[in-house]
Formats: C-alpha cells, structure tokens, sequence
C-alpha cells in the first residue's frame, strides 16, 4: 500500500479482555516495528520483525504480549488479559530494509478500562 | 528503555520565529532521524541524516548530524502555526536495527 496502515484506530476494552491490533506496512519492507507511546512520552520499542521472524522481542513487557507476522506482510500485536497500564498508542512502522528509515502508520489508541 | 535526551521539552513562539532543537545521546550513532507527530497521527519523517557534520534542508527545515556523533540538531525558520506538533529524533547505531527515540520536544506557535 501507499503507506503503513493500522487497525483499529482506536479500541476500548475491559480489563482482562484480549486484544489484536493489526499492522499493514508498506508493500515491499521487509523490516517491521512495533512501538508503544504513552501519554505525553517518547517511543517504546517492543519488537522487531525481519520478514516472518522476530529476532528482537527485547521490548515486550510481559509474557502476556506476543506478536506474528505473516507472509513477510501483515503483522498482528496481542495483548492478553488487558490491564489498566496496557492503555496506550501502539504504532507499527516499516523500513525497506533493516538499516533504513522508518515509516509509520497512524496508531492503534488502546484503552482498557 | 533506552531514550535519547531532548530539548527543550516544551516551547512556546512567536509566529515568524525560528526555532532550534537538540538530541544528545551517550552513545555513537551513525543515522539520525527527525520526526514530527501531529495530535491522533502517527510520526512523518522529516529528515534523515546518515554522515557526521551533514547539514540537510526540508523547507524551512534544516537538521544537522553533529561531529562527534552524539548529538543532531534541528532547526525551523520563520515558524508558521502548523509548525505546532511534537518533535522527535531518532538514532541508530551502525550494525544495529533499532532505532532509539528522544523523549520530544513539545512546539506550540502563537500567531
């Protein structure tokens, strides 16, 4: 696609409810970030995709998040049993290869209540 | 995680001012970034810089890769209300993949 594209826009759930949030980036990068901003903060790495494979899951904050990627395309984060702390943007972004720019969709805006 | 320092963190301007950043890092990076996030939108890419001492213009904007690699800096001139959003720099190291993110800097430009 002409850009990254992210969905949903915006997702409110319960607490201890799971989500997935899906990642479309641009066709032909091979390389997949998903990145966490909280309110008013900076960009929290949480993984890294090169093709199908993560070889950085350094940034995810439990064992609760997982995240695939498939067909060298389409990404899906999830979050199990959601808690209060887990409300945040997730923002995707892909790179054309792993030492090129960033790219980012527009962010999936996470509330648990 | 790891965040590269920013400043200043907020600022408020006159219109038709310019404005001037920084990001500084502990470690060495061979690429900087400079993005700019509007409210409910994702980071665009402003800027990309990739050799120590580079000077390179967008518009009004122009970004600088400092010599000893620790530090880049982002100017604007002659700010116009739309400059208002939060920028952010972005480095990475050579041989790595991952790029670290500033803490931002909050612009807000009073017509």
């Amino acid at each position: 696609g002409a850009g990254v594209s992210q969905s949903p826009s915006n997702k409110v759930t319960e607490k201890g409810k799971d989500v997935e949030l899906r990642c479309d980036p641009i066709s032909g990068h091979t390389a997949l970030y998903w990145y966490r901003q909280s309110l008013g903060q900076g960009l929290e790495f949480l993984i890294y995709f090169q093709g199908n494979s993560a070889p950085d899951k350094s940034g995810l904050p439990s064992d609760r998040f997982s995240a695939e990627r498939t067909g060298g395309s389409v990404s899906t984060l999830t979050i199990q049993r959601t808690q209060q702390e887990d409300s945040a943007v997730y923002l995707c972004a892909s790179s054309f290869s792993r030492t090129d720019r960033l790219f980012f969709g527009s962010g999936t805006q996470l509330s648990v209540l | 995680g790891q965040q590269l320092n920013q400043s200043p963190q907020s600022m408020f301007i006159q219109e038709g001012e310019d404005v001037s950043m920084n990001c500084t890092s502990s470690s060495i990076f061979n690429t900087w970034l400079w993005y700019k996030q509007d409210p409910g939108e994702g980071p665009v890419l402003l800027i990309a810089l990739y050799k120590a001492g580079e000077l390179t213009s967008n518009g009004r904007l122009t970004a600088q890769f400092g010599i000893t690699r620790k530090d880049s800096f982002l100017n604007i001139s002659a700010s116009i209300p739309s400059d208002v959003g939060i920028y952010f720099c972005a480095g990475r190291n050579s041989g790595t993949y991952k790029y670290i993110f500033g803490t931002g800097t909050r612009l807000k430009v009073l017509a």
